[in-house]
């Protein structure tokens, strides 16, 4: 199975400034066919399911603010939210695809410092 | 707009049984492989299960291989989850999502197993 791991576990930005969160996985996730990295990455607001944000870890889900990016490839992926915002607050999750199980990282708590 | 509603949680005795069900509307649902994934109290998303289009391939996480089945029924727009020797660490918030990258999910159903 791959493994995902996120850091940090939880971060605390002020507003305005730039959040980074940081996916690693196990083995690459970078099919040499489609020279796409199967990464996702969610955010998850208290009550609510999971908003997908981001996939093929550089697009952008339609309705997903440009303040939001993902960037990477192979086994090191990267969100960044360029200027932070009170609505950001959540918990942001990555996610492969490239092969069942499609495990998740374990989330990163991100605050409003 | 598409919509994923899912039901049949509920609290349940270890070793019990239940059938969650999750009812498609908005897209064609027979053109999309589905999954399920829950989701602990206060813990992270763990996917449970997938299955293609049509029903002839599915996949299981480890954790529920042998006690839990994923089927769908195209006719009816709606994915099932059978799940059998339920355990209490099988308690959660299971939901349905569509895989196009995961794209569309229901609020879940809540599971509790517990005696």
């Amino acid at each position: 199975d791959i493994v995902m791991t996120q850091s940090p576990d939880s971060l605390a930005v002020s507003l305005g400034e730039r959040a980074t969160i940081n996916c690693k996985s196990s083995q690459t996730i970078l099919s040499t066919s489609s020279s796409k990295n199967y990464l996702a990455w969610f955010q998850q607001k208290p009550g609510q399911p999971p908003n997908l944000l981001i996939y093929w870890a550089s697009t952008r889900e339609s309705g997903v603010p440009d303040r939001f990016s993902g960037s990477g490839s192979g086994t090191d992926f990267t969100l960044t939210i360029s200027s932070l915002q009170a609505e950001d607050v959540a918990v942001y999750y990555c996610q492969q695809y490239y092969s069942a199980p499609y495990t998740f990282g374990q989330g990163t708590k991100l605050e409003i410092k | 707009e598409v919509q994923l509603v899912e039901s049949g949680g509920g609290l349940v005795q270890p070793g019990g049984y239940l059938r969650l069900s999750c009812v498609a509307s908005g897209f064609t649902f027979s053109n999309y492989w589905m999954n399920w994934v829950r989701q602990a109290p206060g813990k992270g998303l763990v996917w449970v299960s997938r299955i293609d289009s049509d029903g002839s391939n599915t996949r299981y996480a480890d954790s529920v291989k042998g006690r839990f089945t994923i089927s769908r029924d195209n006719a009816k727009n709606t994915l099932y989850l059978q799940m059998n020797s339920l355990r209490g660490e099988d308690t959660a918030v299971y939901h349905c999502t569509r895989q196009n990258f995961f794209d569309y999910w229901g609020q879940g159903t809540p599971v509790t197993v517990s005696s």
